[in-house]
């Protein structure tokens, strides 16, 4: 069964850094793209940012372009995001997803990203 | 960016209802939908993709349908382990987006 799990969330101060791993496990890692959604609470989801299976193609949401960095180590069979000038708006739960032929088909449990003073 | 509209955002139904909730994409969108069932607290679900088919494992009380811009999810029989939170999201182009989310609740 497809295990993916978030870590590395917490309580940052605005403006400060943060970088999230998601671990996978029991799928082929380095065959699949992979993806960050968020949530902020009480509200919907939005999609963060793609990465392809070998890394050589990344896209972001305009919301967080320049300041996020998505990444994956396939020996590790980690996924990362790099989060930089963190503002109360990214405030969120973030979560690792796996994508099927363009939909995202496994979530991890997601880790909860706090941006405040 | 494409903007996907669902309605209605809450729907408040009985057990044994049939339950149907619609999504509008802002422009086609060919078949390129998928919906995901969310329970307070949990991580989204995937109940659908390419509009109509069904993911493995998924009840069958649970379909799809539409393309283009029109969609729609439905519960034949609405069972106490539906009542969650539904999201439809596009896979047309990127940036991905989702639908608000429509709250099914216990009436």
């Amino acid at each position: 069964q497809v295990q993916l799990v978030e870590s590395g969330g917490g309580m940052v101060q605005p403006g400060r850094s943060l970088r999230l791993s998601c671990a996978a496990s029991a799928f082929p890692f380095t065959s699949f793209a992979m993806h960050w959604v968020r949530q902020a609470p009480g509200k919907g989801l939005e999609w963060v940012a793609l990465i392809s299976y070998d890394g050589s193609n990344r896209y972001y949401a305009d919301s967080v372009r320049g300041r996020f960095t998505i990444s994956r180590d396939n020996l590790k069979n980690t996924l990362y995001l790099q989060m930089n000038s963190l503002g109360a708006e990214d405030t969120a739960v973030y979560y690792c997803a796996r994508e099927d032929a363009d939909y995202l088909d496994s979530w991890g449990q997601g880790t909860l990203v706090t941006v405040s003073s | 960016d494409i903007q996907m509209t669902q309605s209605p955002s809450t729907l408040s139904a009985s057990v044994g209802d049939r339950v149907t909730i619609t999504c509008r994409a802002s422009q086609s969108i060919s078949s390129w939908l998928a919906w995901y069932q969310q329970k307070a607290g949990k991580a989204p679900n995937l109940l659908i993709y390419e509009a109509s088919t069904l993911e493995s494992g998924v009840p069958s009380r649970f379909s799809g349908s539409g393309s283009g811009t029109d969609f729609t999810l439905t519960i034949i029989s609405l069972q106490p382990d539906d009542f969650a939170t539904y999201y439809c999201q596009q896979y047309y182009s990127y940036p991905l987006t989702f639908g608000g989310g429509t709250k099914v609740e216990i009436k």
